[in-house]
């Protein structure tokens, strides 16, 4: 059983562009999760979706940030005209139930850098 | 402001045990608690779970008080291979809303 999937591992952008990071869950879970990590920081909480489904998205950014998880295919995040601040490692998680009486699985991140 | 904290960092040396709290006063009422290790560049790893009382598995041991508004994680006879950041989860109640959220993080640094 693979573990949680995510790509690129390493994503490098201009300022303005756009970065998309896709996440796929563990085979038979239907919850993700997204976290930012800021450097020489902590995990942040940005948004949870199931599939078709944003449940909470109270720590994204109001603007140049989305997300979605469809019915098929992987999990993205979706970050429009970047800036340099935006720079840092995004995490993915996933569980089979709600996060919190359920186990999150994190991928390996992806790290996006912006010039 | 519900907020989960923890000690920045800690040092310990081969062979000792590894006591490390995190307080979580806003704790939602379902929500378990959860801990995660981080080494540089990779993915928070799952360590244990656990709602109320002690839990223990192949690698550590989870103690959550009556009230949970705190829990400790405990790592027995620590080694090198053990330094890493530390990091606890949980869901808090802020206001009506559930967040979630991780500690601040404990670097743990084993020494020889």
């Amino acid at each position: 059983n693979a573990g949680v999937m995510q790509n690129p591992r390493h994503l490098v952008r201009r300022r303005g562009q756009e970065a998309r990071l896709r996440c796929s869950p563990m085979k038979g879970h239907s919850h993700v999760y997204w976290y930012r990590q800021l450097p020489e920081e902590g995990l942040k909480f940005m948004v949870y979706l199931q599939k078709e489904n944003i449940i909470d998205e109270s720590g994204m950014p109001k603007e140049r940030f989305s997300a979605e998880f469809p019915k098929e295919g992987p999990s993205i995040l979706r970050i429009q005209q970047v800036v340099r601040g935006d720079s840092a490692a995004y995490f993915c998680a996933s569980s089979p139930n709600r996060g919190g009486t359920d186990t999150q699985y994190f991928g390996p991140g992806t790290r996006l850098t912006v010039l | 402001l519900a907020k989960t904290t923890q000690p920045i960092s800690m040092d310990s040396y081969e062979g000792q045990e590894v006591n490390i709290t995190c307080s979580h006063n806003n704790i939602a009422t379902n929500d378990y608690i959860t801990w995660y290790q981080q080494f540089p560049s990779q993915g928070p790893r799952f360590i244990i779970q656990g709602y109320k009382t002690k839990v223990t598995n192949e690698v550590a041991s989870l103690f959550i008080p009556a009230d949970r508004k705190s829990s400790t994680l405990s790592l027995p006879r620590v080694s090198l291979s053990d330094t890493a950041v530390y990091y606890c989860l949980v869901g808090e109640l802020s206001g009506s809303a559930r967040q979630l959220t991780f500690g601040s993080g404990t670097q743990l640094t084993v020494l020889p």
